[in-house]
């Protein structure tokens, strides 16, 4: 496979739940993204990571929880969300922090929260 | 304030017409990037362009052609001769040197629907 890759595409969990979001890149990049898309909002950086250290936390809340094993591999841990938390969840990398890369987006998960 | 403003929510227009979508940004930093990015109903962002603070060339690739000026703080985004599979949310972003390019404020895009 090529680019960056999510599993899975949908996903539909109750407050109650436990649930994990994969993101994949096979570009040789040393930074991963998570972002959240809701309807007619920007997109909302939530994570950072580079080198497998995370650098940004956009303030987000500790019901999502990001793990990211090495520079290929993302994850993002739900649970007790809210059903304000329901939108598509994109992730997306680059070749590192610090310098003006491009970057590259994964096709995402949309979540939705019952 | 929002760093990066689409005052356009959504434009129609009819194939092979051209259309030219607004970015207007907001930044204090002298050096910055500006982007734009493509979402089609399928979801992925594709990146289209990266154009940097200190180059005001317009820049155009095929029916795509961009207008950076920074007297205006705009980076416009014009499509010619439109096509059916030019659909989609298209989406300006910027990253600035102050916080090491490490974060993308994103515009909340502009919906094209190009129709037959």
């Amino acid at each position: 496979e090529t680019g960056v890759t999510q599993t899975p595409r949908h996903l539909v969990m109750g407050m109650t739940n436990k649930k994990s979001l994969k993101c994949e890149q096979h570009l040789g990049h040393n930074a991963m993204y998570w972002y959240k898309q809701s309807a007619k909002k920007p997109l909302e950086l939530m994570f950072v990571y580079n080198f497998k250290e995370q650098t940004e936390n956009n303030s987000v809340p500790s019901r999502f929880s990001p793990e990211c094993p090495n520079s290929s591999h993302l994850f993002l841990h739900l649970h007790t969300l809210q059903p304000e938390d329901s939108a598509l969840y994109l992730c997306a990398s680059s070749q590192e922090i610090g310098k003006t890369y491009e970057q590259y987006f994964g096709p995402g998960t949309r979540l939705t929260v019952t | 304030a929002q760093k990066v403003t689409q005052a356009q929510t959504e434009i129609s227009v009819v194939e092979k017409e051209d259309v030219t979508l607004d970015c207007v940004y907001e930044t204090r930093d002298t050096t910055y990037y500006l982007f734009w990015y493509k979402q089609p109903p399928s979801g992925e962002l594709v990146f289209l362009i990266r154009r940097n603070s200190f180059d005001e060339q317009n820049e155009i690739s095929g029916r795509y052609s961009w207008n950076f000026q920074k007297s205006t703080s705009s980076f416009n985004f014009t499509i010619t001769a439109s096509q059916v599979v030019d659909s989609a949310v298209y989406f300006c972003a910027l990253s600035e040197a102050l916080y090491n390019f490490n974060k993308f404020y994103f515009g909340s895009g502009t919906k094209l629907n190009v129709k037959p």
